[in-house]
C-alpha cells in the first residue's frame, strides 16, 4: 500500500488503558508528525520527527508519547488518557525534515480516538 | 507567535457563483502561505502554495502583505469544490500552522 497508513482507525479507550496508534508511509520520506484535531480548534501539530529524532514537542502532555524506530514508522503511545484527548489523531510525512521543501505534507485518514 | 485565522466556519453558495474564502495571518517574519482542501471521505491534501503562484482546479490565492491576508479565491464554484479548506502558515522553523478550516458548500 502506497501513501500514509494509520492504524488503527477508530478505538475506544478508557482513562486508565495504555494503547498505542500507528503510523507507516511509503513514500520516502524522511520526516513524520503527529497532529490532533479536535471539534472546536484548528490542527494542532504534536510532534515532528525528522530522520527518526524527534524535534519539535509542542508542549504535549506526557501521557502521549512518540515513538519513531525509523523513517517509516511512527507511533504514539496512549496512556492514562482524559475525556478530552479525544479527538482525530493525524499522522503526516514530508520529503525532508527541519526543511519542509515544497511544504507540502501527506496525511493518513487519521486514527479517531475516543477516551471514556 | 503566529496564528492563523479563518474567519467563516461556514460558507454556502451556489453553483456558478463566486466563492472566496478568508484568510488571516499574524506573524513577524516572512511567511509562507499555503491552502489545503480536504474532500468528503478523503485525506487532506495540498491544494496551492502562494509561492508557486499557480491556479490549481480553478483556485488562485494572493498573498497580501500589508493586510497579512490570503485568501482563497475561485470565479465560478463548482458542486465538486465542495469540502474544507485549511489555510496554514510556514514559519522560519518550517513548521506548519493550520487555520480552523472552512467548510464550502456548493449548492446546485
Amino acid at each position: 500500500e502506497t501513501g500514509v497508513t494509520q492504524t488503527p482507525r477508530h478505538l475506544v479507550m478508557g482513562m486508565t488503558n495504555k494503547k498505542s496508534l500507528k503510523c507507516e508511509q511509503h513514500l520516502g520520506h524522511n520526516a513524520m508528525y503527529w497532529y490532533k484535531q479536535s471539534a472546536k480548534k484548528p490542527l494542532e501539530l504534536m510532534f515532528v520527527y525528522s530522520l527518526e529524532e524527534r524535534v519539535e514537542n509542542n508542549s504535549v502532555p506526557s501521557r502521549f508519547s512518540p515513538e519513531c524506530p525509523n523513517s517509516s514508522h511512527l507511533f504514539l503511545h496512549l496512556h492514562t488518557l482524559q475525556p478530552e484527548d479525544s479527538a482525530l489523531y493525524l499522522c503526516a510525512s514530508s520529503p525532508r525534515g527541519g526543511a519542509l521543501g515544497s511544504g507540502e505534507l501527506f496525511f493518513g485518514e487519521g486514527s479517531r480516538l475516543t477516551v471514556l | 507567535a503566529q496564528r492563523v485565522t479563518q474567519p467563516e466556519k461556514l460558507l454556502s453558495v451556489f453553483k456558478g457563483a463566486p466563492v472566496e474564502l478568508k484568510c488571516n495571518y499574524s506573524y513577524s517574519g516572512s511567511p509562507e502561505l499555503f491552502w489545503y482542501v480536504q474532500y468528503s471521505r478523503q485525506r487532506l491534501q495540498l491544494l496551492l502554495r502562494h509561492i508557486s503562484r499557480e491556479s490549481i482546479k480553478g483556485f488562485t490565492a494572493d498573498l497580501n502583505k500589508g493586510e497579512t491576508s490570503f485568501h482563497l479565491k475561485k470565479p465560478f464554484a463548482q458542486e465538486e469544490d465542495s469540502a474544507m479548506y485549511y489555510c496554514a502558515l510556514r514559519n522560519a522553523g518550517n513548521m506548519l500552522t493550520f487555520g480552523g478550516g472552512t467548510r464550502l458548500m456548493v449548492k446546485p
